[in-house]
Order: C-alpha cells, then sequence, then structure tokens
C-alpha cells in the first residue's frame, strides 16, 4: 500500500462547478499536510497548508481528518485556470516528506 | 531572485554514460533535494543535503551521487544510465529545517531519456 494515495482521475468538471479530491495517508504519526499544483510539463508549487481546523483560500477549501487519516481539497466556481494535477503532501516530521501520485482536474468551458 | 535553476532541461542518453544533472538555488536556502517524477508513482526522493558539506540517501538513490560544496550547487551525478532512470528530475529547496516542514521551490525540471 502506498504511504499517500490519490484518485488519479482525471476529473473532468465544467466552468463554475464545486469539485473535491480526497486523499488518505497510512502513517498515523504524520505531522503536516499540503496540497501542490502542478501544470502540465511545469514544477509543482504550495497551493495551501492543511490545518487540523480546517482551512479557506478564496475558492479553495482544505479539510484534515486525522481520525480517518485523509485530507481533502474542495475547488468552488471552478476556472479554466484550474486545470492541472493537484498532489497531497504528507510530512512525518524533518526530511520525510511524501508526495501523492496526484489528482487531474480538467475544467471545461 | 531566479529561486531554483536547473539545467539542462532535456537531455538524452545512452545505457551506459554519466552525466551531471545541475542544480543552483540564490535564496540563500539550507535544505536542497532531488526528486525523480514517473507516470503514476509522484515524486520520489532521491538525495538530500541539509546544508554544505552534508548529504544523506533519500527514497531512491540507487545510481546517483549528490555533493554539496556550496550553498547555492547541489548537482546530482548519474553514474552509468540505464533505461530504469528515464524520468523527470525536479531538485528543490527550502529554508532553514527544524522539526516543521517549510515549503519547497521546486526548480522547472529535468526531462531524461536513457536509450
Amino acid at each position: 500500500r502506498k504511504e499517500v494515495e490519490q484518485d488519479p482521475g482525471p476529473f473532468n468538471v465544467p466552468e463554475g462547478a464545486t469539485v473535491a479530491f480526497n486523499c488518505t495517508y497510512s502513517n498515523s504519526a504524520s505531522q503536516s499536510f499540503f496540497w501542490y499544483r502542478q501544470d502540465c510539463r511545469k514544477e509543482p508549487k504550495l497551493l495551501m497548508s492543511v490545518y487540523s481546523s480546517g482551512n479557506e483560500d478564496g475558492r479553495f477549501t482544505a479539510q484534515l481528518n486525522r481520525a480517518s487519516q485523509y485530507i481533502s481539497l474542495l475547488i468552488r466556481d471552478s476556472k479554466l485556470s484550474d486545470s492541472a494535477t493537484y498532489l497531497c503532501v504528507v510530512n512525518s516530521g524533518g526530511f520525510k516528506t511524501i508526495f501523492g501520485a496526484g489528482t487531474r482536474l480538467f475544467v471545461k468551458a | 531572485n531566479a529561486g531554483v535553476t536547473q539545467t539542462p532541461k532535456f537531455q538524452v542518453l545512452k545505457t551506459g554514460q554519466s552525466m551531471t544533472l545541475q542544480c543552483a538555488q540564490d535564496m540563500n536556502h539550507e535544505y536542497m533535494s532531488w526528486y525523480r517524477q514517473d507516470p503514476g508513482m509522484g515524486l520520489r526522493l532521491i538525495h538530500y543535503s541539509v546544508g554544505a558539506g552534508i548529504t544523506d540517501q533519500g527514497e531512491v538513490p540507487n545510481g546517483y551521487n549528490v555533493s554539496r560544496s556550496t550553498t547555492e550547487d547541489f548537482p546530482l551525478r548519474l553514474l552509468s544510465a540505464a533505461p530504469s532512470q528515464t524520468s523527470v528530475y525536479f531538485c528543490a529547496s527550502s529554508g532553514p529545517m527544524g522539526s516543521s516542514y517549510n515549503e519547497q521551490f521546486f526548480g522547472p525540471g529535468t526531462r531524461l531519456t536513457v536509450l
């Protein structure tokens, strides 16, 4: 079993739709959680951190469920520019950082 | 600031050849790392460094060497290229490492094909 698992998608949604991605992790000692965004043939970039109480950044909302060991990312009012691959990242302290394989999102006009 | 730079952007090697992928950062970051990204696998850590003169192995170090003689540079050497090393390689850096994770800044990547 992979340490960090994501639904690879692709998710195909129309503009304006709400879409949610889930990510599960296996190490219960994991401490920090993040979502990165990666555009086609580009490098990953930090989208947002995920806090225990949940957090929001504009149209993006991240949630953490430690009991069930999953994190989620909700995108509201999808834009064409949201089309990308979203990487779930879990850190267990120090240098132990695991990247998920990513979920691909296509937003259509 | 240029951020994290990598050269070359593309490279084709024959099996058995050696080469060095270059990585440099101008953010005075202590931590630097090399990842490879393969379809369906996510990014996997090859080697990392917490400062000049200090390096350590990541998840998939076999076939690769690194050195860190300066804070700015962290080259990755392929000793004897194999087709299994065909991948996209990303270099990343982040600020002072404590007990918590810091955002990693990635270079644009090197696309390597080994024939």
